[in-house]
């Protein structure tokens, strides 16, 4: 079974400043996924960053970047520039991959605890 | 492009009392989830379909909670009786269902509450 832990129930940030939330997973998979959602207070489940475990690269998508250390099972959220619209309740996922040979359909999220990120004006 | 819709977005109810909540996934998206999140925890799978074939419904209370995907597009799941600790938002996802592509993207919810 996977785990996902989140250790920083809660952050806060000034405007314009950069921010890093922290996650580390524990598998025994050696293909997954991981991501990184947010959830304001409206609820909606919105998909900020996606990494695929085989790639090296760090992904990025604007202001939002990971740092991704397979080794270490770490997989932490920088986000620079925050905005007051970043404001929300962050969490990280896990989900396996299914096998190579027979493109399976999608798997269940495993979610962590959450980080609530305060951006302050 | 449209996204999840799910239905109604709030429900109150008294214990013992049937619920249900209604969903209807992104078009083209196969695969279908329903997730529960209580209150400052992260959302734990219910249930997921892949088209109308129930594939993983290992966390399902299965006494008291229903789904059905009939046409393999939208989902209804059902509570009967409800119970005080059942209160929790139920979200739905959907994805393509293939592994490229295997991002889920969330509906914006059904809070319950059971009194």
């Amino acid at each position: 079974a996977q785990t996902v832990t989140q250790s920083q129930p809660e952050m806060s940030v000034q405007e314009a400043e950069t921010v890093t939330l922290s996650c580390t997973y524990d598998t025994s998979e050696n293909n997954y996924y991981l991501f990184w959602y947010k959830q304001p207070p409206s609820r909606q489940m919105i998909l900020v960053i996606r990494q695929e475990a085989y790639k090296q690269q760090n992904a990025t998508e604007n202001r939002f970047s990971v740092n991704f250390q397979k080794a270490a099972k770490s997989f932490s959220l920088k986000i620079s520039d925050s905005q007051l619209g970043d404001t929300a309740m962050y969490f990280c996922a896990f989900m396996k991959r299914g096998p190579l040979i027979k493109e399976t359909s999608g798997s269940r999220l495993t979610f962590g605890e959450g980080t609530q990120l305060t951006v302050n004006p | 492009e449209a996204g999840v819709v799910q239905s109604p977005r709030y429900k109150i109810i008294e214990k013992k009392q049937p619920v249900a909540f209604w969903c209807n996934p992104i078009s083209g998206h196969n695969t279908l989830y329903w997730y529960r999140q209580n209150l400052g925890q992260g959302p734990e799978l219910l249930i997921r379909y892949e088209n109308e074939e129930a594939v993983d419904d290992s966390q399902l209370p299965k006494d008291r909670f229903s789904a059905e995907r009939l046409k393999g597009v939208d989902s209804t799941l059902k509570i009967q009786p409800a119970e005080l600790g059942d209160s929790a938002v139920y979200l739905c996802a959907s994805s393509f269902g293939l592994a490229q592509a295997d991002t889920q993207y969330f509906g914006p919810g059904t809070r319950l509450t059971v009194l």
